[in-house]
This record gives C-alpha cells, sequence and structure tokens, in this order.
C-alpha cells in the first residue's frame, strides 16, 4: 500500500529559504505532487512533477526528486508570510492521491 | 467556470442523525473524488466516479456512508446515523481522465457531530 511521510513541523525566518521534506513507499508512483492548505480552506496544487523527472522549478518553488530513494523535497526561495501554511507531500499512480500528514510551516519576522 | 464547488460549508448535527453533502466539479470533468480529512492528517480517499460510475470505495466507507453521482455531474455524500468520529472535512475533487496533474480540490464541508 501506499504510504507518505513528512516532518511535522518548520520555523523559517522571512527571506530565507525553506525545505520541506517528504518519503514516498509506492515505486509505482506516476506523478508527485506537493498541495498548500491556509487555516480553514482546501487544497491548493502549488507544483506536481512527472516521475521520470528529477527536478522542477516553478518561480520561488524548486522541486527535487530522488526516485531510487523515494525522496521529494519541496524549496520555497525567498520564503514570505502569507507561505505560513500546511504543506502537504501527494502521490498517484493513476487516479487516487495518498497524502503525507502535512509539514505546518511558520514564517517567522 | 468557479471551480469545485462544496455545499454547505460547515455542517453540525447530532450524533445519529443523517447528513448529506453536495459536490458540483468542474463541468468537464469525467472523475469526481471524495476524501475525508481529520485534525492533524492528510486527507484519505474515501470513493470516486468517473462519469456516474461509481468505481472504487475505500474501506473507510462504511455502510453508513454512501455516495452517488446520479447524472454524472455533480455527487452527493450521505452520511447515516451520524457518530462523533464522523466529525472531520470532507473534500471533494474532480479532474479529467488521464490527466493526473489536474485535480482541483472544493473548499470543504466540515461536519461536527455532537
Amino acid at each position: 500500500g501506499e504510504d507518505v511521510e513528512q516532518s511535522l513541523f518548520l520555523s523559517v525566518r522571512e527571506g530565507d529559504s525553506s525545505v520541506i521534506n517528504c518519503t514516498y513507499t509506492d515505486s509505482s508512483s506516476t506523478y508527485l505532487y506537493w498541495y498548500k492548505q491556509e487555516p480553514g480552506a482546501g487544497l491548493q496544487l502549488l507544483t506536481y512533477i512527472f516521475s521520470n523527472m528529477d527536478m522542477k522549478q516553478d518561480q520561488r518553488l524548486t522541486v527535487l526528486l530522488n526516485k531510487k530513494d523515494k525522496h521529494l523535497s519541496l524549496r520555497i526561495a525567498d520564503t514570505q508570510t502569507g507561505d505560513s501554511a500546511i504543506y502537504f507531500c501527494a502521490e498517484s499512480n493513476d487516479y487516487k492521491l495518498s497524502f503525507g500528514a502535512g509539514t505546518t510551516v511558520t514564517v517567522r519576522a | 467556470d468557479t471551480g469545485v464547488s462544496q455545499d454547505p460549508r460547515h455542517k453540525i448535527t447530532k450524533r445519529g442523525q443523517n447528513v448529506t453533502f453536495r459536490c458540483d466539479p468542474i463541468s468537464e470533468h469525467n472523475r469526481l473524488y471524495w476524501y475525508r480529512q481529520t485534525l492533524g492528517q492528510g486527507p484519505e480517499f474515501l470513493t470516486y466516479f468517473q462519469n456516474e460510475a461509481q468505481l472504487e470505495k475505500s474501506r473507510l466507507l462504511s455502510d453508513r456512508f454512501s455516495a452517488e453521482r446520479p447524472k454524472g455531474s455533480f455527487s452527493t455524500l450521505e452520511i447515516q446515523r451520524t457518530e462523533q468520529g464522523d466529525s472531520a472535512m470532507y473534500l471533494c475533487a474532480s479532474n479529467m481522465v488521464g490527466v493526473g496533474y489536474g485535480y482541483t480540490f472544493g473548499s470543504g464541508t466540515r461536519l461536527t457531530v455532537v
């Protein structure tokens, strides 16, 4: 079965880079995703990476995928107060998503 | 298109009552999913539809839960004889077959069973 794990908390100073890490177990994952959830809101897709890629950059976001180690990371450059939220790693191999428990990112001034 | 809509946003009910939630997906999306999210956890898959056919149900979906998508457009999720353990955020999502990255989630229905 699928299992996705991530660290629970990250505190970062405004302007610094944030790195959120995730490991997964399903080697047949096709896509891996990062979602953002703000209090009381639904899930916002931040970015995704196809399993045959090892890096994807999208403005302040950089996703790194190590398929051999089943490790996914999200780097947020120049972290802002608006980046404070819960970040979920997820994977899928066809239709359903399997999520980690989420990393709460707190940005301090 | 305004995205995936869920109604109501919040529902408080007494234990033992039945509740029904509605999800309106993005109109051209043929797949519709239901997930449940409890406090401090990531969303967990409950069930999904392709058009009007319900193709998979998670073991989390006890026989008190039923979901329908009668015309392949909106969907309803009904919980009968609610229990306190049913308190959670119920999230709906939709996408097109073959577009694995194209999930769009609604804002969810928060259910509190008292």
